[in-house]
């Protein structure tokens, strides 16, 4: 496709489930970045992929959290033992190059994660 | 990165101009102003950029002023589809493009 593609878009999760959320990137891009964005605020780095390199994880907001991209291509954000606090739309973006200033991230609509 | 600072909330008239401020009092002489926009269940779209000078693309224009501590990014002639979340974002050049620390944004809801 021509953006970034995140699937699913709305997923439900009992309290104390494990969930896995998907983010297909624009194809060649390098860098990859997931995102939490609570309701009413904007979104919060989370994680950052250059290729299939995680070169920064300082967002994760604890060891429940977990993110891979095995191929520098697909990536897959895992949230183990979900709690209600982890309700929120998780957004994905890509960008083409790493590092560069005028190198815009495009950005995925995002998955609504409701725990209950 | 610096902080910025943006009002919570704005209107505007559709086909008049919405000038939405920001203010980054501690930016530095290397962070350049990022602007974007999110419109409900989107994810944030990027709008335009600048460091010092003002800039202006097919979307907007931003004006930046001269000792850089402020800026505000206009649209022209605003439609009902503009109305979103605009945030305001500083960043370093050195500063992974993907990696952006947003704030809460202005919502910016265009009236008919």
């Amino acid at each position: 496709g021509a953006g970034v593609s995140q699937s699913p878009r709305y997923k439900v999760a009992k309290r104390g489930q494990d969930v896995a959320l998907r983010c297909d990137p624009i194809s060649g891009h390098v860098s990859l970045f997931w995102y939490q964005q609570a309701l009413g605020q904007g979104p919060e780095f989370l994680t950052y992929f250059q290729n299939e390199a995680q070169l920064d994880k300082s967002g994760l907001p604890s060891d429940r959290f977990f993110a891979e991209r095995p191929e520098g291509s697909v990536s897959t954000l895992k949230i183990q033992r979900t709690q209600q606090e982890d309700s929120a739309v998780y957004l994905c973006a890509s960008s083409l190059l790493a590092g560069q200033k005028n190198t815009e991230a495009f950005f995925g609509q995002g998955t609504r994660l409701t725990v209950v | 990165d610096a902080k910025t600072t943006q009002p919570p909330s704005m209107d505007c008239a559709e086909g008049r101009a919405a000038n939405l401020p920001c203010n980054h009092s501690t930016i530095s002489g290397n962070e350049y102003v990022y602007w974007y926009r999110q419109i409900h269940s989107q994810g944030p779209q990027y709008i335009i950029h600048g460091l010092k000078n003002n800039e202006t693309n097919e979307m907007a224009s931003l004006i930046i002023t001269e000792d850089r501590k402020s800026s505000t990014l206009i649209l022209p002639h605003a439609t009902l589809r503009d109305t979103a979340v605009y945030y305001c974002i500083v960043r370093g050049s050195n500063t992974n493009a993907g990696k952006s620390t947003f704030g809460d944004g202005t919502t910016l809801t265009v009236k008919p």
